[in-house]
């Protein structure tokens, strides 16, 4: 597989359940991203991985968001305390630097 | 932080028309990408382009990057080109920032 993938897919959760989000990015990009897209909206940048390293992460990314990429390959996206303005699709994408983005296909979260 | 303006917001085209869609950003930018995108599927590139002029089939893009915008020209549009195109600019800051869109129909 040379593509991004994620996982789970879809998520339903009641309000105060924490979730987490799997991304696995292309082998060779050493860049991974995290973004979040709410219906009718353009992607919202939420951070970002240079191997192993968190470099930047946005306002966006409440103390409740938790975002790791341990030894520089898959990363996890967790939410803590998940609240109904959480629900929106996870979207991971990787580059190597400067790169072009490649998107997964998504992971689509409801809070109830 | 960049400003990304992207328009129109809304195109409705017949079936064969051609259109030109426009990507103006605040700032320098690194780079420069176009995505389409499907309900419920995720941004596909169309094109990584900070500048000059790239040609991929009935699509096609031009950044000039002293101007601060971007151009995608879609001709002979299909049903199938249906769907919201985005242009995505990183500004050295090392994250790409997305304009808000142009949601496109195409109409059989």
């Amino acid at each position: 597989d040379t593509g991004v993938s994620q996982d789970p897919r879809h998520k339903i959760t009641k309000r105060g359940q924490n979730v987490t989000f799997r991304c696995d990015p292309i082998s060779e990009h050493n860049r991974l991203y995290w973004y979040r897209q709410t219906l009718g909206q353009g992607p919202e940048f939420l951070t970002y991985f240079q191997n192993e390293a968190q470099l930047e992460k946005s306002r966006l990314l409440s103390d409740r968001f938790s975002a790791e990429r341990p030894k520089g390959s898959f990363s996890t996206l967790e939410i803590q305390r998940t609240e109904q303005g959480d629900s929106a699709m996870y979207l991971c994408a990787s580059s190597f630097p400067t790169g072009e983005l490649f998107f997964g296909e998504g992971s689509r979260l409801t809070v109830l | 932080g960049i400003q990304v303006e992207q328009s129109p917001p809304d195109l409705i085209l017949q079936e064969g028309a051609n259109s030109t869609l426009r990507c103006n950003f605040s700032d320098s930018v690194n780079n420069l990408q176009w995505f389409h995108q499907n309900p419920w599927g995720q941004p596909i590139n169309l094109f990584y382009i900070p500048s000059g002029t790239k040609q991929n089939g009935r699509l096609s893009a031009t950044t000039v990057a002293t101007e601060r915008y971007s151009l995608l020209y879609i001709s002979s549009s299909q049903t199938t080109d249906s769907g919201v195109y985005f242009c995505a600019v990183d500004d050295y800051g090392q994250n790409f920032v997305f304009g808000p869109g142009t949601r496109l129909s195409v109409l059989p």
